[in-house]
């Protein structure tokens, strides 16, 4: 089973500031790699699939890099909507398609 | 526009068999594979297995392949998860999702908006 290990747990972020959030892989997964958003009450939200392809509707605020093991989502000015919990995801070997245990971006 | 709408809430006892549903609408259902996820109280998400809707090919987590299964039927375009010998720690929120990619396993792209599933005494 590939572990995705997210980083950090915790990021508190000012509005309009910039957020860098990281994912390892434990093998590589090349660009296998999905971002989602996730907010209380709500359903996930796929932002990034390929590790940089935004999915349809996602503001260009938000991008994806990386390939191999290390992947990083990054959000360039943060909105109020922003503030909530970032997983990723791998497909490139299953079972299972592994999640990161998620980084919680909240106000500073 | 796609959908899935899943069913309502639940409470088992341990134990016992859940079957949560998911319909979905606004695509030819039989050209996606379905996923499902949980995220447990406190925790974060979990993949659970997939199936897929064009000939009910499914592949499962070892956390939970002997208790799960998951199908779906066609003319009602519907996907079911069904998870057996229930215990206090699959108390969660159930999500639908549908793959990103047409005949291919991918990643969920849409998604329903959840079941919880409560196992209590």
């Amino acid at each position: 089973e590939i572990v995705m290990t997210q980083s950090p747990v915790t990021l508190s972020v000012s509005p309009g500031e910039r957020a860098t959030l990281s994912c390892r892989a434990s093998q590589s997964v090349n660009s296998n790699l999905a971002w989602y958003q996730h907010k209380p009450g709500q359903a996930p939200r796929l932002l990034i699939y390929g590790a940089s392809t935004r999915a349809t509707g996602i503001s260009a605020r938000f991008s994806g890099s990386g390939s191999g093991t290390e992947f990083t989502l990054t959000i360039s000015s943060l909105q109020s909507e922003d503030f909530a919990i970032y997983y990723c995801q791998q497909y490139s070997n299953w079972p299972p398609w592994t999640f990161g245990q998620g980084t919680r971006v909240d106000v500073k | 526009q796609v959908q899935l709408v899943q069913s309502g809430a639940e409470v088992k006892k341990p134990g016992a068999s859940v079957k949560v549903s998911c319909k979905a609408s606004g695509y030819i259902f039989t050209s996606y594979g379905i996923n499902w996820v949980r995220q447990a109280p406190g925790q974060g998400l979990e993949w659970m297995g997939w199936i897929s809707a064009n000939n009910g090919n499914t592949n499962y987590a070892q956390k939970v392949q002997g208790r799960v299964t998951m199908t779906t039927d066609t003319s009602t375009s519907t996907a079911y998860m069904e998870l057996r010998s229930l215990r206090y720690d699959d108390t969660a929120i159930y999500y639908c999702g549908r793959d990103l990619i047409a005949m291919v396993p991918t990643i969920p792209s849409f998604w329903g908006q959840g079941t919880l599933v409560t196992v209590s005494s």
